[in-house]
């Protein structure tokens, strides 16, 4: 069974730039949560997509923006950069028909804003 | 705003101690409290989950202890080993119609000495 995988591992971006990141949800998983983590903070809820649409949104603004394939993999994409962006980015995936409906995050892609 | 508060900041445990890391929420709709553990350059990896519906659950060394009326959780790592040096990390979650949102502590650095 292959877990979360996330590309790229790296990026180093400049501010006002565009970036768009990857996420392969884990075999049998249709649903994908993106998280933001700040060095030395908790992740943060961005949003989740289930069933190709957005299906709950955090406090993040709508320069974040994402989409779900029909394979369920998923992408974020920030636009116009900001300092700030610079972060963790967390893929998590689950499957909407478990109890728990547990979340498994990937390794993550480090964003560093220049 | 932080919705889950979470204690202490770092912790050092020598090996075969007891670890035990604390979390507090006020959101009574929250229903779904998860562990998870993260290690440097990892993604955060599910450790061990309750409902409140029970006071505890136990998985190996790991033990979450719950108590719905005082609306705190805990988890605690018995015979910590050194290989359980990482960041701990408690949340908290409500179904809802609008996605299954988990809202993360701050963290819990570990550190198990020999």
């Amino acid at each position: 069974e292959t877990g979360v995988t996330q590309s790229p591992t790296h990026l180093i971006k400049t501010r006002g730039q565009q970036v768009t990141l990857r996420c392969s949800s884990q075999s049998g998983h249709n649903t994908v949560s993106w998280y933001q983590q700040a060095l030395g903070q908790g992740p943060q809820f961005i949003f989740q997509y289930y069933r190709e649409e957005e299906n709950g949104r955090g406090n993040f603004p709508p320069r974040f923006s994402g989409l779900q394939f029909p394979n369920y993999s998923s992408e974020l994409n920030v636009n116009a950069l900001e300092l700030d962006d610079s972060a963790l980015y967390l893929c998590a995936s689950s499957a909407a028909s478990s109890s728990y409906n547990e979340q498994f995050f990937g390794p993550g892609t480090r964003l560093t804003v220049l | 705003q932080q919705q889950v508060k979470q204690s202490p900041q770092s912790l050092i445990v020598q090996k075969g101690g007891i670890s035990i890391i604390n979390c507090a929420y006020e959101n009574t709709a929250f229903d779904y409290f998860p562990w998870y553990q993260q290690f440097p350059g990892k993604g955060p990896a599910l450790l061990i989950a309750i409902r409140p519906d029970v006071s505890e659950k136990k998985e190996g060394r790991f033990t979450i202890s719950f108590n719905k009326s005082a609306k705190q959780f805990s988890l605690h790592i018995m015979d910590s080993q050194p290989g359980d040096s990482a960041t701990y990390f408690c949340a908290a979650r409500k179904d809802s119609n609008s996605g299954y949102a988990l809202n993360f502590g701050k963290g819990t650095s570990l550190l198990v000495t020999p």
